[in-house]
């Protein structure tokens, strides 16, 4: 399988902040790959896919970018509602492997 | 809006067999690829499989001797069996769209997920 390792594991901010997850995949996957947002006893939700391309419905003040095996997830301006803890996933080869998470706290 | 609803058993004993069912609604079961995605407590996110409403279906090789998944169309369901189960196997079982195209990779429909407990 691949690994995914993301930095930091966690992180504290404070609203309006810009945050950067990162993810690293032990071998190229293209730009297959995926940011999930994912709440307390919530469901993941898709924020990004194919490395760069916003899901439906996501603010714009996430963005992905990265190819190969580095990848980030940045937050514009922090959010209430966008402390959670965030997921990639890489999607080029079966099983989508995920990386171990980074939470974003209130600082 | 799709929406996603897991249900089953929420307690299995060790050595026996897990089994939920994925009801989809707002939308058709056929044309997509449907996954089963797990997430022991407080830790990460583990790929069980994906399954087409036709049927052809891949497994995640840790889990593959163990996983059986079926689709029913005339009832828009999935459902996903993992035999001999143990303690590992206590999560949170997720069923999800994969996004198409075609088996993308990327799941944009989540049902809420359900804890199954494995314990005698």
């Amino acid at each position: 399988d691949i690994q995914m390792t993301q930095s930091p594991s966690s992180v504290s901010a404070s609203v309006g902040d810009r945050v950067t997850v990162t993810c690293r995949a032990s071998q190229g996957v293209g730009t297959w790959l995926a940011w999930y947002q994912q709440k307390p006893g919530m469901a993941p939700k898709l924020l990004v896919y194919a490395a760069s391309s916003l899901q439906s419905g996501v603010p714009s003040r996430f963005s992905g970018s990265g190819s190969g095996t580095d990848f980030t997830l940045t937050i514009s301006s922090l959010q209430p509602e966008d402390f959670a803890t965030y997921y990639c996933q890489q999607a080029n080869i079966f099983p989508g492997t995920f990386g171990g998470g980074t939470k974003v706290e209130i600082k | 809006q799709v929406q996603l609803q897991e249900s089953g058993p929420g307690l299995v004993k060790p050595s026996e067999t897990l089994s939920l069912t994925c009801t989809v609604s707002g939308g058709s079961i056929s044309g997509y690829y449907w996954s089963w995605i797990r997430q022991p407590p407080g830790k990460g996110l583990e790929w069980i499989g994906y399954i087409y409403y036709s049927g052809s279906i891949n497994y995640n090789p840790s889990l593959k001797s163990r996983v059986t998944m079926s689709v029913d169309t005339s009832k828009n369901q999935f459902s996903l069996r993992l035999n001999s189960v143990t303690a590992a196997d206590t999560a949170v079982y997720y069923c999800a769209r994969v996004k198409p195209p075609g088996s993308s990779g990327y799941c944009d429909y989540w049902g809420q997920g359900t804890l199954v407990t494995v314990s005698s």
